[in-house]
C-alpha cells in the first residue's frame, strides 16, 4: 500500500532555529517523493521535488531508501518559512496520482 | 498566462443532492486532477483526466464523476450527497508528461448539512 506518514501535526521554533519536517513513506517501488507548501491564504504550492536535487528558499530533503525517509530540512528558519507543509509520493509511470501526508504546520516565531 | 481556477469558491449543499464543481486548468495544460481534502487531512486523489477520458481513479465510490471538456476545462460531479463529502476539493492541471509539475487551484469548499 502507498502511505505516507509525518508524525507531527506541529512544529514550533524560533527564528534562525534549524528546522526539520519528518516525512515516512511506504511504497512497493521505486517512487518520485515531494514536499509541496501552503502559506497563510494561498494555494498548495510545489517546494522540492527528489529528482531534482535543488536548494529551494534554503530547504533540502534527501531521499534515504534504506528508511524510506524524506525528511525536509532547513539550518534556519524564517519567520516567513510558517506553512502548512505537505509529504507527498507518486508511483506510477505516466501519472502523477500523488498520496499525500496529513501535514506539519510550522510556526517560526520572532 | 493563468493559472488554475475554481468555481464556485464555496457553497452548501444539503445531504442527498448533486453537485457540481468546475475547474479551469493552467494555459497549455491536457491533464486534470481532482483531490478532496477533509479538516485536518491531506489532499486525496480522486481521479484524473487526460485528453478528455479519466486515466486513473482513486478509492471514490462511482456517485463520484467527472468530465473534461475540449478546452481541457473540468468538471466533478458528486450525486447523492453525504455529511462525509464536506471538504475542500481540490483541482490541478499538468502539460501532461509523469514528470511535469501540478500546479493547485484554490479549491472549493463544500459544506453538506
Amino acid at each position: 500500500a502507498q502511505r505516507v506518514t509525518q508524525p507531527e501535526k506541529l512544529l514550533s521554533v524560533f527564528k534562525g532555529a534549524p528546522v526539520e519536517l519528518k516525512c515516512n513513506y511506504s511504497y512497493s517501488g521505486s517512487p518520485e517523493l515531494f514536499w509541496y507548501v501552503q502559506y497563510s491564504r494561498q494555494r498548495l504550492q510545489l517546494l522540492l521535488r527528489h529528482i531534482s536535487r535543488e536548494s529551494i528558499k534554503g530547504f533540502t530533503a534527501d531521499l534515504n531508501k534504506g528508511e524510506t525517509s524524506f525528511h525536509l530540512k532547513k539550518p534556519f528558519a524564517q519567520e516567513e518559512d510558517s506553512a502548512m507543509y505537505y509529504c507527498a509520493l507518486s508511483g506510477a509511470t505516466g501519472f502523477q496520482k500523488l498520496v499525500f501526508g496529513t501535514g506539519t504546520r510550522l510556526l517560526v516565531s520572532p | 498566462e493563468t493559472g488554475v481556477t475554481q468555481s464556485p469558491t464555496h457553497l452548501i449543499k444539503t445531504r442527498g443532492q448533486q453537485v457540481t464543481l468546475r475547474c479551469s486548468s493552467q494555459s497549455g495544460h491536457n491533464t486534470v486532477s481532482w483531490y478532496q481534502q477533509a479538516l485536518g487531512q491531506g489532499p486525496q486523489f480522486i481521479f484524473q483526466y487526460y485528453r478528455e477520458e479519466e486515466n486513473g481513479r482513486g478509492n471514490f465510490p462511482p456517485r463520484f464523476s467527472g468530465l473534461q471538456f475540449p478546452n481541457y476545462s473540468s468538471e466533478l460531479n458528486v450525486n447523492a450527497l453525504e455529511l462525509d463529502d464536506s471538504a475542500l476539493y481540490l483541482c490541478a492541471s499538468r502539460e501532461g508528461g509523469s514528470s511535469d509539475e501540478q500546479f493547485f487551484g484554490p479549491g472549493t469548499r463544500l459544506t453538506v448539512l
